[in-house]
């Protein structure tokens, strides 16, 4: 079973509009990490954002933000006022904390985004 | 200078060659990674290693071996290139996170290489 599923293989969004990408998770681990890659064009995998299991408050860095549910297991990436430049493949990302998949970082699939001026 | 540093950024190899990815660092990390991606399915581990004597296996190690040369080299071979091994591949580190909780190590990623096999 896969451990991230993004279902949104691609999106688009209006420039200056906010856009929220999904991202469900599947653990039993009480103990984990959830995060969110940016890969432009370029290629490079740029970090954005991480969220605890335990953390009690949705992280947020800038524009983005993380929208943790845990109860449905879902950590959705919101990025508001997207801009021109927010148009890449975005990763969401799980590290289980007590030796799921060895520790390792797993990631999802993958959501092409958009931004149209 | 980019701390993690990835050469060739592209290759172009034939069928049964064998080729050699490198990376280096310079975060200090000990821990290092080699990722492929390929469209549609995201990042996949390959090996990892935690230090110098440690090497392990990631999802997909099949066809592939690893060098962990010292602290700050990780090289990827592939023995006998196939063309199903096209692929980005990325090299990545990690530091060791203190009071064993790990949930928040972060990746650090090279820039990638681009294989194709013919």
């Amino acid at each position: 079973a896969q451990k991230i599923t993004q279902t949104q293989p691609g999106m688009f969004v209006q420039e200056k509009e906010a856009v929220t990408l999904d991202c469900t998770y599947d653990t039993s681990d009480p103990s984990y990490g959830l995060f969110w890659y940016k890969q432009p064009s370029s290629g490079e995998m740029i970090f954005l954002i991480y969220q605890g299991s335990y953390d009690q408050q949705n992280a947020t860095e800038g524009r983005y933000s993380l929208n943790f549910q845990k109860a449905r297991k879902s950590a959705n990436l919101v990025i508001s006022a997207s801009q021109l430049g927010d148009s890449a493949m975005y990763f969401c990302a799980m590290r289980e904390g007590w030796g799921g998949s060895q520790g390792n970082l797993i990631f999802g699939k993958g959501t092409k985004l958009s931004v149209k001026p | 200078d980019a701390d993690v540093t990835q050469t060739p950024r592209n290759r172009i190899t034939k069928t049964g060659k064998r080729i050699m990815l490198e990376c280096s660092q310079t975060k200090g990390h000990d821990r290092m990674y080699w990722y492929r991606q390929d469209p549609g399915l995201g990042l996949r581990l390959i090996y990892y290693s935690f230090d110098v004597k440690d090497i392990n296996k990631g999802e997909i190690s099949d066809g592939y071996s690893v060098s962990r040369q010292a602290q700050a080299k990780f090289s990827l071979s592939l023995e006998s290139a196939i063309p199903n091994q096209t692929a980005l591949y990325f090299c990545a580190t990690s530091e060791r996170p203190l009071g064993g909780r790990t949930t928040n190590e972060k990746l650090f990623f090279g820039s990638g290489t681009q294989l194709s096999v013919l």
